[in-house]
């Protein structure tokens, strides 16, 4: 069935280094997408969202990119701080069907210092 | 702060009984979506709502049911629980129906004993 899914659920990188956490869906009529990060015991946070008419684009210290070929997106994290450990979701919106967004597992993000 | 409000924070209750979730949705915030997050698992869509009216609906059981009132709130209501429902619940609300720019409150944590 169609899904959002995510690569790797588990990403741990050194504090200061870039992060770059991945996500592929498989709803080509998908028209715009989400990032979220969830900290423990938290509602998920927005962080940064694009367009299915973009191919990237970028927040303070956060890029997204969408390959729509691919149906591959992607969010990078520029120098990573002990702030930025929690988990990501990316959140695929359907223009068809009953669901609206439609959210991946999520990937663990943990910061070594 | 997403401006979100979700009531209670948590909430212990034996099965077979009968719950109540309230979401207040952000300042000017029409649409409503309900999401359901079990141990380490991703959020499940339930159910959205859009000025009043049922806009679209997930993986909700027929013992769940929602509503969203004139005043924009929107209540869930879980009916006969089972263990299995212990979950956090979330609640998203948004300006329009269509998904963009969803910002979720901190959740309602629901323990089934």
């Amino acid at each position: 069935g169609e899904s959002v899914g995510l690569h790797l659920p588990t990403l741990s990188v050194q504090e200061g280094d870039n992060s770059i956490i991945n996500c592929a869906y498989s709803n080509s009529a998908s028209d715009y997408f989400i990032w979220y990060k969830q900290e423990s015991g938290k509602g998920p946070q927005f962080i940064i969202d694009i367009r299915s008419n973009m191919d990237k684009r970028q927040g303070q210290r956060v890029t997204v990119l969408l390959n729509k070929t691919v149906k591959h997106l992607s969010l990078q994290i520029a120098a990573t701080q002990p702030g930025d450990s929690a988990v990501y979701f990316c959140a695929e919106n359907r223009v068809q069907g009953a669901q609206k967004l439609v959210f991946g597992q999520g990937t663990r993000l943990t910061i070594n210092p | 702060d997403s401006g979100v409000t979700q009531t209670p924070k948590h909430l212990i209750t034996a099965t077979g009984q009968r719950v109540t979730l309230r979401c207040s949705p952000r300042s000017g915030d029409l649409s409503v979506y309900w999401y359901q997050q079990s141990l380490d698992q991703g959020l499940q869509f339930l159910i959205q709502y859009y000025n009043g009216e049922e806009r679209a609906k997930g993986n909700i059981l027929e013992r769940f049911s929602a509503q969203q009132f004139p005043d924009l709130h929107s209540e869930l209501n879980l009916s006969s629980l089972e263990l299995g429902d212990s979950a956090l619940y979330f609640c998203a609300s948004s300006v329009e129906g269509d998904g963009t720019e969803a910002f979720f409150g901190q959740g309602t944590r629901l323990t089934v004993v």
